[in-house]
């Protein structure tokens, strides 16, 4: 199995909802990702998971608060978003951390923040 | 900022014509990696290519880099509709050991 999964597909939300986004693979993978990419764009990282361990924050705002309850799963809970957060939310995971290892990507998450 | 610059940010062959894609960075390198997503998509891997190595080749795929130029690029020989995706450089962040900087990307085109 090497797929990254996540759910939903679709996310329309406004800007006093709470959401999350889920992540799961099962490529015993120790690594995991929260990417943010915008029409055009290429991806930007937003978090890093290390064996379960937020390893690097790239100065996310705290209205997007990442989780990683065990090594095959990783959430991303939304909460009061603005308008400029509506992007494709991309969930990654590759075999540890680092450079050399082949990242591998879910088919992403379309957020709408009305 | 941006590690990674690739040319051209489009691309529009015919099927069956090869396509060309280059990614430019600023500073030294300890690998770089090609990724390929189609529209609206997750990305997938495609290669990657350590500094020591000059040319790597998978099927249809054949990647150079050139690190005194600082400069790699990405052929795809042959091409077919189902090429038709942006594909994307990624390099090690300078100064990083874990991240990865993805270029502007060149969208590509495969007209049947």
């Amino acid at each position: 199995d090497t797929e990254v999964t996540q759910t939903p597909k679709h996310l329309v939300m406004g800007m006093t909802n709470k959401k999350s986004l889920k992540c799961e693979q099962h490529m015993g993978h120790r690594a995991m990702y929260w990417y943010k990419q915008k029409a055009k764009k290429p991806p930007e990282l937003m978090f890093v998971y290390s064996y379960e361990k937020l390893s690097i924050n790239e100065s996310v705002p705290s209205r997007f608060s990442p989780e990683c309850p065990n090594s095959s799963l990783l959430n991303l809970h939304l909460h009061a978003l603005q308008p400029e957060d509506s992007a494709l939310y991309l969930c990654a995971s590759s075999q540890k951390l680092g450079q050399s290892y082949e990242q591998y990507f879910g088919p992403g998450t379309r957020l709408t923040v009305t | 900022s941006q590690q990674g610059e690739e040319d051209p940010q489009a691309l529009s062959i015919q099927e069956g014509e090869n396509a060309t894609m280059n990614c430019s960075y600023k500073t030294s390198i300890n690998n770089l990696q090609w990724y390929r997503q189609n529209s609206g998509r997750g990305l997938v891997h495609l290669i990657l290519i350590r500094s020591n190595e000059r040319e790597k080749h998978s099927g249809r795929l054949r990647v150079t880099l050139d690190t005194s130029k600082k400069s790699s690029s990405l052929l795809i020989t042959a091409s077919r509709a189902a090429d038709t995706a942006s594909y994307f450089c990624a390099t090690d962040a300078s100064g990083s050991s874990y991240k990865l900087i993805f270029g502007s990307g060149t969208r590509l085109l495969v007209r049947p």
